[in-house]
């Protein structure tokens, strides 16, 4: 069964900073990666889709880069800012259409002013 | 972009009643509907994928009884919680896969409290 690991499980930094969330898997046989964003209380946010033939994918201040061999994923977000504290999520599919959607526990992001 | 709501976005409820959550997407037609529960401060957990027009597929350890899915149409599918506990507070969401590049869409959730 795939796992989805995420360190670290929670992460504070300055404002400005860059910063680097990590997610492992252990199946590398994917189809594709999503990374999501959580705020209290609240639904998931999609940020980022890399489908498994795709190294990276960016979209304003994030990149999500996939290595499908070695089963990891970063998303790197770039000067940080208050707005940004959530909690990060990432999810793998093992298969088109199915529901296996496997979520990694977090990584709770707090921007400090 | 797509978009996948929720009703209610929260509900107190007493013990022994049962409650019904809808999801709907919005502006896609989504052939494939998923709900799962997060406890506070876990990840989600899938609890059932619902499939339009057929029975829905329970993960193992969900009742089946106890958490009634129909997904009528293309664009709703509804969660209805029998008989709720105490132990079944939690923060439920739906999901709907949609568009060309399968992205799996969230709604905004919702909060169940039985009192």
């Amino acid at each position: 069964k795939q796992e989805v690991t995420q360190i670290p499980a929670a992460l504070s930094v300055p404002e400005g900073e860059n910063l680097v969330l990590n997610c492992s898997f252990t199946d590398s046989a994917i189809y594709n990666l999503q990374w999501f964003r959580q705020d209290p209380g609240k639904g998931l946010t999609s940020l980022l889709l890399i489908q498994s033939s795709q190294r990276e994918q960016t979209s304003g201040r994030l990149n999500a880069s996939l290595d499908k061999s070695s089963g990891r994923s970063t998303l790197y977000i770039a000067a940080s800012q208050p707005g940004d504290s959530a909690t990060y999520l990432c999810a793998v599919r093992v298969q088109t259409g199915a529901n296996n959607l496997f979520f990694g526990t977090g990584t709770r992001l707090t921007v400090i002013p | 972009g797509a978009v996948v709501s929720q009703h209610p976005s929260r509900v107190i409820c007493k013990s022994g009643t049962s409650v019904k959550i809808e999801c709907r997407s919005l502006d896609f037609q989504a052939t494939t509907m998923f709900w799962y529960r997060q406890f506070p401060k876990q990840s989600l957990m899938l609890m059932a994928t619902s499939n339009e027009g057929s029975k829905a597929t329970y993960e193992q350890g969900v009742e089946k009884d106890k958490f009634l899915i129909n997904h009528a149409s293309l664009t709703l599918s509804t969660l209805t919680v029998t008989s709720a506990h105490p132990e079944d507070s939690s923060f439920y969401i739906c999901s709907a896969i949609g568009g060309l590049a399968e992205t799996q869409y969230f709604g905004p959730g919702t909060r169940l409290l039985v009192l």
